[in-house]
């Protein structure tokens, strides 16, 4: 199947900086991307749509200005976690669809604020 | 909008034994069905879909099968293996430029 490739797989960072997560389709091109959390033993939460070109569409309750998310390729997505707080500590994951409408998963993210 | 009921959350297997986790959806518009593979800190695989003007598909010991009319899916994994414990997740697609929508995944435990 397609590959979606997501970097970095852990970080710690510290509470109030930033940290970007990078999230790159290989070998198709993905005028759309999506992005995960997931809290422990519980299914995927979508935070946001990542569009091409144009800005995100984010869903119910979370906050575009905590999350930023850029989408200035066919190949790549990035999303910010600004000034980070132990809150924002979760397993963050990107999606990207083939030219098929297949979904495929990045690794993931786990990323710890201290 | 659509919902997805997905059952049982979790399910211990014998070792070569077969599993079978079923899920339900709402949107009768809905026309793909995926099921994904999460094991621990990885992001979730693809292990095999479905559309649906199809009402079974197979791929080795893993087949899903789908009740339009009833609006179930259900994943069978025959022969299971200690490496088939994971958590999977069902899925459903309403349509292109839709949002997938998950359901709250199933918990496998293969059994020595």
């Amino acid at each position: 199947g397609a590959v979606v490739s997501q970097h970095p797989s852990r970080v710690i960072c510290k509470s109030g900086t930033s940290v970007k997560i990078e999230c790159r389709s290989l070998d198709f091109q993905a005028t759309t991307m999506f992005w995960y959390r997931q809290f422990p033993k519980q299914s995927l939460m979508l935070m946001a749509t990542s569009n091409e070109g144009s800005k995100a569409t984010y869903e119910q309750g979370v906050e575009k200005d905590k999350f930023l998310i850029n989408h200035a390729s066919l190949t790549l997505s990035t999303l910010t976690v600004t000034s980070a707080h132990p809150e924002d500590s979760s397993f963050y994951i990107c999606s990207a669809r083939d030219p098929s409408e297949k979904a495929f998963f990045g690794q993931g993210t786990r990323l710890t604020v201290v | 909008g659509e919902n997805v009921e997905q059952h049982p959350s979790t399910l211990s297997v014998q070792e070569g034994d077969s599993a079978v986790i079923k899920c339900t959806y709402s949107d009768s518009a809905s026309n793909y069905f995926p099921w994904y593979k999460q094991e621990l800190g990885k992001g979730p695989q693809l292990i095999i879909d479905i559309r649906s003007n199809v009402g079974e598909k197979k791929d080795q010991r893993i087949a899903v099968t789908l009740n339009k009319t009833a609006k179930h899916f259900s994943l069978h994994i025959t022969e299971t293996q200690p490496e088939d414990s994971a958590v999977y997740f069902c899925a459903a697609f309403p349509g292109p430029g839709d949002k997938i929508i998950f359901g709250k995944g199933t918990r496998l435990h293969i059994l020595p």
